[in-house]
């Protein structure tokens, strides 16, 4: 059974910083790619990040580049998401999400998630 | 970054009838790398369509993806009580976007 477990939220000043990890079990990690996608209490999905199965591709959403970094571990089956400069808008609860399929451009379509971990940036 | 806009906002139905939803894209969606999830209230999205209209594993055939470019469409031909819920269209072929969702309940 596929399982996503992240960790690592939890309540930070705005321009704070926080990491967070995603353990990955129940298929082989190295063989897909991943996303971090987020949702702000009472709103829509957001993409955040992707990075293929190597690490050698990447990529963010507009509203993150500059601040966020996605990085990966193949020999540990985990995902991170380092997250410095944080904003009050970045508030929302961070999923760790399964590519479905072989796609390039930092992306692709989900076919997995984790529940998720909450962000809470506030003075 | 592309934009993706989905309407309606709200989409009022009784179980039985059809539902059509309507995702657009600021760009073309390159190799109509378009997809679609259901989400219910506290749980995680469910993958419904990829590449515009290959159904997802386990998901009935009742859900229809179709279109290409920038317009997209998702039909559910006979709505099922569990079937009310938000939708949600994601492009993947130039970065990634999501569309804001549209809520499917019942009337």
């Amino acid at each position: 059974e596929v399982q996503l477990v992240e960790s690592g939220g939890g309540v930070v000043r705005p321009g704070g910083s926080l990491r967070l990890s995603c353990a990955a079990s129940g298929f082989t990690f190295d063989d897909y790619g991943m996303n971090w996608v987020r949702q702000a209490p009472g709103k829509g999905l957001e993409w955040v990040s992707g990075i293929n199965w190597i690490g050698g591709d990447t990529g963010y959403a507009d509203s993150v580049k500059g601040r966020f970094a996605i990085s990966r571990d193949n020999a540990k089956n985990s995902l991170y998401l380092q997250m410095n400069s944080l904003r009050a808008e970045d508030t929302a609860l961070y999923h760790c999400a399964r590519w479905g399929g072989y796609c390039s451009g930092g992306s692709c379509y989900i076919d997995y998630w984790g529940q998720g971990t909450l962000v809470t940036v506030s003075s | 970054e592309i934009v993706v806009t989905q309407s309606p906002g709200t989409l009022s139905l009784a179980p039985g009838e059809r539902a059509t939803l309507s995702c657009r894209a600021s760009q073309s969606v390159s190799s109509s790398y378009l997809a679609w999830y259901q989400q219910k209230l506290g749980q995680a999205p469910r993958l419904l369509i990829y590449g515009a209209s290959s159904r997802a594993t386990g998901i009935p055939d009742r859900f229809s993806g179709s279109g290409s470019g920038t317009d997209f469409t998702l039909t559910i031909s006979r709505l099922e009580p569990e079937d009310f819920a938000v939708y949600y269209c994601q492009q993947y072929g130039s970065s990634s976007t999501f569309g804001g969702g549209t809520k499917v309940e019942i009337k």
